[in-house]
């Protein structure tokens, strides 16, 4: 079964405007990770967050883990048409092993 | 740097029939991994290896479903008999396991059909 659970599973807004998706998981992890993914093609990584950080930041993208919650959201600023994709979640326990999440389907609308 | 390639990228065959899906990972990287995409199911890991040896294939579905790494450089993904539901996207991805950031490199994917 899915580790990961993504809400919202569709969201689309207006270029410009920020996007913030939810992850919710299971289990104990080591590393949660962000995914994403444009239509027909491969997975590309994102972000990563270990399980003793609470919030990390790489260029428009703001991830944040409450381990407490088993909970992870990532913001994305400022969006642009380019960022329409689906992002997934992926939680790893720190073998080699990542779950995957069901996927947030994100449109920007120009 | 290539990145993982698969092949074929597009698979169109009949039930019953065997099909193979390939993969070459990253040059350098030690980990493989072999995923299936669907709507219903989502993204699920069939089978990975570590330095050619398999190390979990608790998601490979059945016994139609075989994988094998002969070398750090190919692995293949088989199907024998195949099915109709076996219709999906399979991924491979790499990664090296003296990475820190854990992150797998993801392949273009294998769209499979099975009529």
């Amino acid at each position: 079964s899915q580790q990961g659970e993504e809400d919202p599973q569709a969201l689309s807004i207006q270029e410009g405007e920020n996007a913030t998706m939810n992850c919710s998981y299971k289990t104990s992890i080591n590393n949660l990770q962000w995914y994403r993914q444009n239509s027909g093609r491969g997975l590309v990584h994102l972000i990563l967050i270990r399980s003793n950080e609470r919030e990390k930041h790489s260029g428009r993208l703001r991830v944040t883990l409450d381990t407490s919650k088993k909970s992870s959201s990532l913001l994305i600023t400022a969006s642009r048409a380019a960022d329409t994709a689906s992002y997934f979640c992926a939680t790893g326990a720190g073998n080699e092993k990542l779950t995957f999440g069901t996927g947030t389907r994100l449109t920007i609308i120009p | 740097d290539a990145g993982v390639i698969q092949s074929p990228r597009h698979e169109v065959t009949e039930m019953g029939q065997e099909v193979t899906l390939r993969c070459k990972p990253i040059s350098g990287h030690n980990s493989l991994f072999w995923y299936r995409q669907t709507m219903m199911r989502g993204l699920e890991l069939l089978i990975y290896f570590n330095n050619n040896v398999p190390i979990d294939d608790s998601g490979m579905p059945e016994d139609r479903f075989s994988a094998k790494m002969p070398n750090a450089s190919f692995s293949t993904l088989k199907i024998q008999p195949s099915e109709p539901r076996d219709s999906a996207v399979y991924f491979c991805a790499s990664r090296s396991t003296g990475d820190s950031s854990y992150e797998q490199y993801f392949g273009p994917g294998t769209r499979l059909t099975v009529t």
